[in-house]
């Protein structure tokens, strides 16, 4: 199976302050998704970008994806408090099978 | 979006019960539901594959007889935790898969999770 794998494991930002974290993997992809999980709660869904793609937006989030690197990067630009949670990449390694990466701890402080 | 709700939020009982998990999907039809286990601070681990009228398919290395999995309905299914014990004492996400017809569009939309302590 795919191993998605975030760096930072943690991170410590104030509000204002853009926060990158970064995932890889290590088989082709179709596509790679962040998702974002506040503290005991079930995961959001963020982005996805295909695997043609290098560069995806919405809202104040940027993702890029690198297939010949098999790294992808989250931005949070101008982050919020609420900001403060852990963010995931995944890959899908069949139907609706992801395996997820071990998570970006993220906390802004006002 | 797709909503799935997950009940209890959380849950303590004694070594040796069994505690059941529900997962419901209630603005669609589920037919591929999955289960995850995530650690504190940890990743999540997918346990099985949930799926509508036929019997599960579990990970390897997940224990079929302590995790048993019921997907009755297109929008029901359930985890049971059979003979819990400290070790199993973990927080459970279920999730549903909105099918698009296009495997590169897929994504998930997650429960809330419970978290099951085991004295």
């Amino acid at each position: 199976s795919q191993q998605g794998e975030e760096d930072p494991q943690a991170l410590s930002i104030q509000e204002g302050e853009n926060a990158t974290m970064n995932c890889s993997y290590k088989t082709s992809i179709n596509n790679l998704q962040w998702y974002r999980q506040n503290s005991g709660r079930g995961l959001v869904h963020l982005i996805l970008i295909r695997s043609n793609e290098r560069e995806k937006h919405s809202g104040r989030l940027r993702v890029t994806l690198d297939t010949s690197k098999k790294s992808s990067s989250l931005l949070i630009t101008a982050s919020r408090a609420a900001d403060t949670a852990s963010y995931f990449c995944a890959t899908a390694f069949g139907w609706g099978k992801f395996q997820f990466g071990a998570g970006t701890q993220v906390v802004v402080t006002p | 979006g797709a909503v799935v709700s997950q009940h209890p939020s959380r849950v303590i009982c004694k070594s040796g019960t069994s505690v059941k998990i529900e997962c419901r999907s209630l603005d669609f039809q589920a037919t591929t539901m999955f289960w995850y286990r995530q650690f504190p601070k940890k990743s999540l681990m997918l346990m099985a594959t949930s799926n509508e009228g036929s019997k599960a398919t579990y990970e390897q290395g997940v224990e079929k007889d302590k995790f048993l999995i019921n997907h009755a309905s297109l929008t029901l299914s359930t985890l049971t935790v059979t003979s819990a014990h400290p070790e199993d004492s973990s927080f459970y996400i279920c999730s549903a898969r909105v099918g698009t017809g296009d495997f590169k569009r897929e994504k998930l939309f997650f429960g809330s999770g419970t978290q099951l302590s085991v004295l």
